[in-house]
């Protein structure tokens, strides 16, 4: 397997509810990222894990919580979500000691 | 911090004509430098990168040059073709995903 897997591929979500966003490797990435991608724009970081641990928070509001039960998986819980945070979410890995990151397809997601 | 600026936002080019795009890069330490190409609606994918400890390098249709001393780095793609056509990112970084900037894109159409 060579993929960065994500599911769901779309969400749409209520400001009031509690939602979570999956992302699995099985490529042996010890580094795993969160990234969050508006219209037209770059990917900006939200969360790095190393060796599952949180070890950048890009000053992302507590609304969004990362989650990595294990090497292979990371989620990324949502609540009370504003109606500016619709974006693609972008899950991506990198192979231990190596700085390539490979990304996911992505979760398009609509707050409403 | 390190800040990415990447020249022209748009380009259009003839098919079969060369495409250049230019970013530069703010923090020295910056020691790996993709380039990503995301289509409409779909993950950003590598498709070539450089180490600092290189000045050019080549996969095919596409290129890449680095100039450390001046801070900049540039794509190359010859012989454009109509699935060219989607949006690079350059990006830096010295470390992992931590330290990846993203420039801010540049959406190249390929006219055939």
């Amino acid at each position: 397997d060579t993929e960065v897997t994500q599911t769901p591929k779309h969400l749409v979500m209520g400001m009031t509810n509690k939602k979570s966003l999956k992302c699995e490797q099985h490529m042996g990435h010890r580094a795993m990222y969160w990234y969050k991608q508006k219209a037209k724009k770059p990917p900006e970081l939200m969360f790095v894990y190393s060796y599952e641990k949180l070890s950048i928070n890009e000053s992302v509001p507590s609304r969004f919580s990362p989650e990595c039960p294990n090497s292979s998986l990371l989620n990324l819980h949502l609540h009370a979500l504003q109606p500016e945070d619709s974006a693609l979410y972008l899950c991506a890995s990198s192979p231990s000691g190596q700085v390539e990151a490979f990304f996911g397809q992505g979760t398009r997601l609509t707050v409403v | 911090g390190e800040n990415v600026e990447q020249h022209p936002s748009t380009l259009s080019v003839q098919e079969g004509d060369s495409a250049v795009i230019k970013c530069t890069y703010s923090d020295s330490a910056s020691n790996y430098f993709p380039w990503y190409k995301q289509e409409l609606g779909k993950r950003p994918q590598l498709i070539i990168d450089i180490r600092s400890n290189v000045g050019e390098k080549k996969d095919q249709r596409i290129a890449v040059t680095l100039n450390k001393t001046a801070k900049h780095f540039s794509l190359h793609i010859t012989e454009t073709q109509p699935e060219d056509s989607a949006v690079y990112f350059c990006a830096a970084t010295w470390g992992y995903g931590q330290n990846f900037v993203f420039g801010p894109g540049t959406r190249l159409s390929v006219l055939p």
